[in-house]
């Protein structure tokens, strides 16, 4: 079926620096791209989204680039922090406004925060 | 921003017993909340999805009479794991949508269940 995946179960990076966590996705009619970043026992939480009609967004400190070309998400982090440090999604869906859809989720990344 | 609860946030049981995890939107109206299932250091697996007044759609592989799904009011839904073994130890999650506003989807924090 089809499937979200990640390039790179870990990552680490100095305090300071910019990470980029990859995502490739394989369903073609993919609408809705989302980011979250888990932390250890907590549920997700919604970083920044994207629709299929943009190819990159940006946030405080976070920019979700989307090559639809290629079927590839990314997501890049400014001046990564200690806090940072967590697991993070993408995820994927068809329309947001239609009923019954899902959000289906990659792999994972790591992301470990060297002091 | 919109928040979900999920309670307990932690549940042991013995096994054999069934375990009910509630999961309720606090300041918005959700026709559809989904249940997720994660195990350790592995990524979110859906498990169904909860449509207020009718029953719930589960996925593939997914056994309907083991997690009981009800969705009786357009805040709340309920996830009971019945006759639970150690296997069905895990963290739950669910998550919301928003169904007046962009269709947002609002996550819970999580329960986790450790059945002994």
């Amino acid at each position: 079926g089809e499937s979200v995946g990640l390039h790179l179960p870990t990552l680490s990076v100095q305090e300071g620096d910019n990470s980029i966590i990859n995502c490739a996705y394989s369903n073609s009619a993919s609408d809705y791209f989302i980011w979250y970043k888990q932390e250890s026992g907590k549920g997700p939480q919604f970083i920044i989204d994207i629709r299929s009609n943009m190819d990159k967004r940006q946030g405080q400190r976070v920019t979700v680039l989307l090559n639809k070309t290629v079927k590839h998400l990314s997501l890049q982090i400014a001046a990564t922090q200690p806090g940072d440090s967590a697991v993070y999604f993408c995820a994927e869906m068809g329309k947001l406004r239609a009923a019954g859809n899902k959000l289906t989720f990659g792999g994972g990344t790591r992301v470990l925060v060297k002091p | 921003g919109a928040v979900v609860s999920q309670h307990p946030s932690r549940v042991i049981c013995k096994s054999g017993t069934s375990v009910k995890i509630e999961c309720r939107s606090l300041d918005f109206q959700a026709t559809t909340m989904f249940w997720y299932r994660q195990f350790p250091k592995k990524s979110l697996m859906l498990m169904a999805t909860s449509n207020e007044g009718s029953k719930a759609t589960y996925e593939q592989g997914v056994e309907k009479d083991k997690f009981l799904i009800n969705h009786a009011s357009l805040t709340l839904s309920t996830l009971t794991v019945t006759s639970a073994h150690p296997e069905d130890s895990s963290f739950y999650i669910c998550s919301a949508r928003d169904r007046i506003n962009t269709g947002e989807l609002f996550f819970g924090e999580g329960s986790r269940l450790t059945v002994l």
